[in-house]
């Protein structure tokens, strides 16, 4: 069964710095992957996906992630974080073929201090 | 237009009562998915629909009931539901049924049963 962990529930930055997300996942095939962002009590909004090709991914708010076969990884990265950038992030993971599941990491909540 | 409409955004409910909520979207996708998420949780999926038929049911209880009255419009009808089941329930709708399509989220609604 596929599976996505989220090693780190809670990441702190300082706004400017740069940013990494983990994301490690479990799937027997090429799988596809996904970065959501989740503000306080809204929805999900899709940053990036990744289904082949270029391993490194470009996504929407400047963030950018890079498909890792060989460690099972899709770290999400931006070079310099804005306080608006504070949220929810949620990795997610998808079948190559068949239904329409996705599923979801535990997410990492990313708090911005100035 | 990329937005997905849900009401109400708030609703607070017995036990005994009967609710619904409602997904809208105008995008011409044709296929949406309820969703539900806990707090401080992923999002777990509840229902399927594609081309207006139900695709997935991921063994939810009948006490929620999913109805698709047109391409446009997803309906949640809530009966006899428990404490536990206070969440935020989030619509999504891609362009066709497959994973390489983008979900576009609804805010979601925020259910509290009392």
């Amino acid at each position: 069964a596929q599976s996505v962990t989220q090693p780190d529930i809670h990441i702190t930055v300082s706004e400017g710095a740069s940013l990494e997300l983990r994301c490690n996942y479990s799937y027997g095939a090429t799988p596809y992957l996904f970065w959501y962002v989740q503000s306080p009590g809204q929805g999900l909004q899709l940053l990036l996906k990744y289904f082949s090709g270029d391993t490194l991914v470009q996504g929407i708010k400047g963030f950018e992630a890079e498909f890792k076969r060989s460690q099972s990884s899709f770290n999400l990265r931006k070079p310099s974080v804005h306080w608006s950038d504070a949220a929810e992030y949620f990795c997610a993971v998808g079948p190559f073929f068949g239904n329409e599941k996705l599923t979801f990491g535990t997410g990492t909540r990313l708090t911005i201090i100035p | 237009d990329t937005e997905v409409t849900q009401t109400p955004k708030h609703l607070v409910m017995g036990m005994t009562n009967k609710k619904s909520l409602k997904c809208e979207q105008h995008m011409g996708h044709r296929a949406m998915y309820w969703y539900k998420q806990k707090a401080k949780k992923p999002p777990e999926l509840m229902f399927v629909y594609s081309y207006e038929k139900l695709s997935i049911n991921e063994s939810v209880p009948s006490r929620f009931s999913p109805e698709c009255p047109n391409s446009s419009l997803l309906n949640l009808h809530l009966h006899a539901l428990q404490p536990e089941d206070s969440a935020l329930y989030l619509c999504a709708s891609t362009r066709t049924s497959g994973l390489t399509d983008t979900q576009y989220f609804g805010p979601g609604t925020r259910l509290t049963v009392l």
